[in-house]
């Protein structure tokens, strides 16, 4: 089934180590989004990626970053990971017309210690 | 700006009862609406969204949503209620003010369906 897939589903890092969260899509979707949820709160956009082009969100801290080598694959690195990013990070994909609907993947749980 | 309220934090209803999760809606132009639902440590799962034409919209797992134009409402609804719909809802609208049209997320529901 063509689908979002998030790996891992689980990271563990320690405080300011780098971590690279990664998401693939089989929809061949031209936009890639970024989100990132804390708490059951709503999910909050990082960024996003429409073909190679990297819009950022003005609030999104420089400590995250990302990465589109090809269509199918999208990265997240948390270049260096405060008590304050752990989260769930969730990981999407559109086409860009309106009315299209946006898919996410299971998410990435990410514990900081 | 775009924006969608969720005014209830939490929804309590008996498995087999209606249940109504409210959501209304603020935007210039013309509305793209949408619910997700989530369960605990899982993404947002894609459940209906109204973007023309008939005001009921029938998505997933039995759901339905009501587009009100004169009430700015898209409630979501189901006509008898499951214990295993216990989850996050998430009514959202996308912003087709921005450049991108990026997707406006309410604050979310919770639902629980008493056995």
């Amino acid at each position: 089934d063509a689908m979002v897939i998030q790996n891992p589903r689980y990271q563990v890092t320690q405080f300011g180590k780098p971590v690279t969260l990664s998401c693939s899509q089989t929809l061949n979707h031209n936009v890639m989004y970024w989100y990132q949820q804390k708490s059951s709160q709503a999910p909050k956009l990082l960024f996003h990626y429409y073909d190679k082009d990297f819009n950022n969100e003005a609030d999104t801290p420089d400590n995250f970053q990302s990465r589109r080598p090809n269509t199918s694959f999208c990265f997240l690195d948390i270049r260096s990971p405060g008590l304050g990013d752990a989260a769930m990070y969730l990981c999407a994909t559109s086409r860009l017309d309106p009315g299209d609907t946006q898919y996410f993947g299971p998410g990435t749980r990410l514990t900081v210690l | 700006a775009q924006s969608v309220a969720q005014p209830e934090d939490q929804v309590n209803v008996a498995e087999g009862n209606p249940l109504t999760v409210k959501c209304t809606y603020s935007v210039s132009g013309n509305p793209y609406l949408f619910w997700y639902v989530q369960y605990p440590n899982r993404g947002l799962q894609f459940l209906l969204k109204y973007i023309t034409g008939d005001n009921l919209v029938k998505g997933s797992y039995g759901f339905e949503a009501e587009f009100n134009k004169s009430q700015t409402s898209f409630h979501l609804k189901k006509p008898s209620a499951l214990v295993s719909d216990s989850a996050l809802y998430f009514c959202a609208v996308r912003d087709i003010n921005t450049g991108f049209q990026k997707l406006v997320f309410g604050t979310g529901t919770r639902l629980l369906v008493s056995p």
